[in-house]
């Protein structure tokens, strides 16, 4: 069974050009969330999607950000217009469906790099 | 919301010793508690769970203590070895969007274990 798959695994970009982050759950998975991590500092949870659906996009920026999980293919996180302060880690987490919803397995992350 | 705080942000140990790691979260809904290990550039690992039914939960040399009533939960280590180190972060389940699989992250605590 193959883990969380994220890519790219690395990413640069000049400031006002657009990211495209995706992320495939594990099999089985109906939950995907986003975390973005700073270095040295924590996870700060972004948005909460099951299938074509946001169900929480409380930690998410209202502007240059949005996210989607689409019925077929992986979730993408999109920034647009991105500036340094969006240099980051971005991790994608998968859980399944039911009472072990919460068990989240972390993807191996985007690595965006804002020129 | 929730809010997770986490002690110490560092701490240093001599191979064999044990670590104790302590969370303090707020909200009282909350009933799924984490621990994942995260190695430099790598993604977070779960490594350890437990839930508000159960006091404390082992696995191997790896420990949770919970105690709902003070609001803290603990990640123990013993016999502690050069490969436990890492930053190790504890979580906290919260209330999104009607479900309970949001998670709040503390903010780390960076081990070094010392051969």
């Amino acid at each position: 069974n193959a883990g969380v798959m994220q890519n790219p695994r690395h990413l640069v970009r000049r400031r006002g050009q657009e990211a495209r982050l995706r992320c495939s759950p594990m099999k089985g998975h109906s939950h995907v969330y986003w975390y973005r991590q700073l270095p040295e500092e924590g996870l700060k949870f972004m948005v909460y999607l099951q299938k074509e659906n946001i169900i929480d996009e409380s930690g998410m920026p209202k502007e240059r950000f949005s996210a989607e999980f689409p019925k077929e293919g992986p979730s993408i996180l999109r920034i647009q217009q991105v500036v340094r302060g969006d240099s980051a880690a971005y991790f994608c987490a998968s859980s399944p469906p039911g009472l072990a919803g919460a068990e989240q397995y972390f993807g191996p992350g985007t690595r965006l790099t804002v020129t | 919301g929730e809010n997770v705080e986490q002690h110490p942000s560092t701490l240093s140990v001599q191979e064999g010793d044990s670590a104790v790691i302590k969370c303090t979260y707020s909200d009282s809904a909350s009933n799924y508690f984490p621990w994942y290990k995260q190695e430099l550039g790598k993604r977070p690992q779960l490594i350890i769970d437990i839930r508000s039914n159960v006091g404390e939960k082992k696995d191997q040399r790896i420990a949770v203590t919970l105690n709902k009533t003070a609001k803290h939960f603990s990640l123990h280590i013993t016999e502690t070895q050069p490969e436990d180190s890492a930053v190790y972060f504890c979580a906290a389940n919260a209330d999104s969007g009607g479900s309970n699989y949001k998670l709040t992250f503390g903010k780390g605590t960076l081990l070094t274990v010392n051969p």
